[in-house]
């Protein structure tokens, strides 16, 4: 079965520190891969993806990702954090062979504290 | 503004009723899709269109029908809604395989 692992329920990390939110998956192919957050009572927002090319990905808002095949991870990164960023991260992957059809993780809630 | 948009915010129904969501998309994309995200935020994919055509139909009791009108609009429609059925559903499209955008979601409420 086509999945996606967010190993951890919840990040906590202090403002203006480096933060990451894991996130693996077990997909066949080539998957594209892509992060999105939500805000409270939000839809979710694009952060970035990964089709193909260079491993390290930028996005929305200073975030970064970074693919690694051999790990079939693909973890969001941001060099220092803010307090804004506090939300619900959730990794995705499209299987190629399903077509357009979007895997979750079950979502990571990140808190920043100042 | 360019987005995806979905009416109503907010719907609270009686079990056994009816009722229906709508969505729309101006980004002129051609794939639209349906999302259940339950109470403890966990998403699943429930249905997608690509130019009015059905091509993602998942494991989803037949109460639950879309509709494409035309490859702008997706709505869901619910019949004999259940309490299970209490849930945020948010609309989406995209591009192909490209990033999906989503709509503010619809918190269904059954009582």
């Amino acid at each position: 079965a086509q999945s996606v692992a967010q190993p951890e329920d919840q990040v906590n990390v202090a403002e203006g520190n480096p933060l990451t939110v894991k996130c693996t998956y077990s997909v066949s192919g080539n998957p594209y891969l892509f992060w999105y957050v939500q805000y409270p009572n939000r839809g979710l927002q694009f952060l970035l993806k990964y089709i193909t090319g260079d491993n390290l990905v930028k996005g929305s808002y200073g975030f970064e990702a970074e693919f690694n095949k051999s790990q079939t991870s693909f973890h969001l990164k941001k060099p220092s954090a803010l307090v804004s960023d506090s939300a619900l991260y959730f990794c995705a992957a499209v299987p190629m062979e399903y077509g357009n059809k979007l895997v979750f993780g079950a979502g990571t809630i990140l808190r920043v504290k100042s | 503004d360019t987005a995806v948009s979905q009416t109503p915010k907010y719907l609270v129904t009686q079990m056994g009723n009816d009722k229906s969501i709508k969505c729309e998309q101006n980004l002129g994309h051609d794939t639209m899709y349906w999302y259940k995200q339950d109470s403890k935020k966990f998403l699943k994919i429930m249905f997608s269109y690509n130019n009015k055509e059905l091509i993602i139909n998942e494991t989803v009791p037949n109460r639950f029908s879309p509709k494409s009108p035309d490859k702008a609009h997706l709505n869901l429609h619910i019949n004999s809604l259940e309490l299970g059925d209490s849930a945020v559903y948010f609309c989406a499209s995209s591009q192909g395989a490209r990033e999906q955008f989503f709509g503010p979601g619809t918190r269904l409420t059954v009582l």
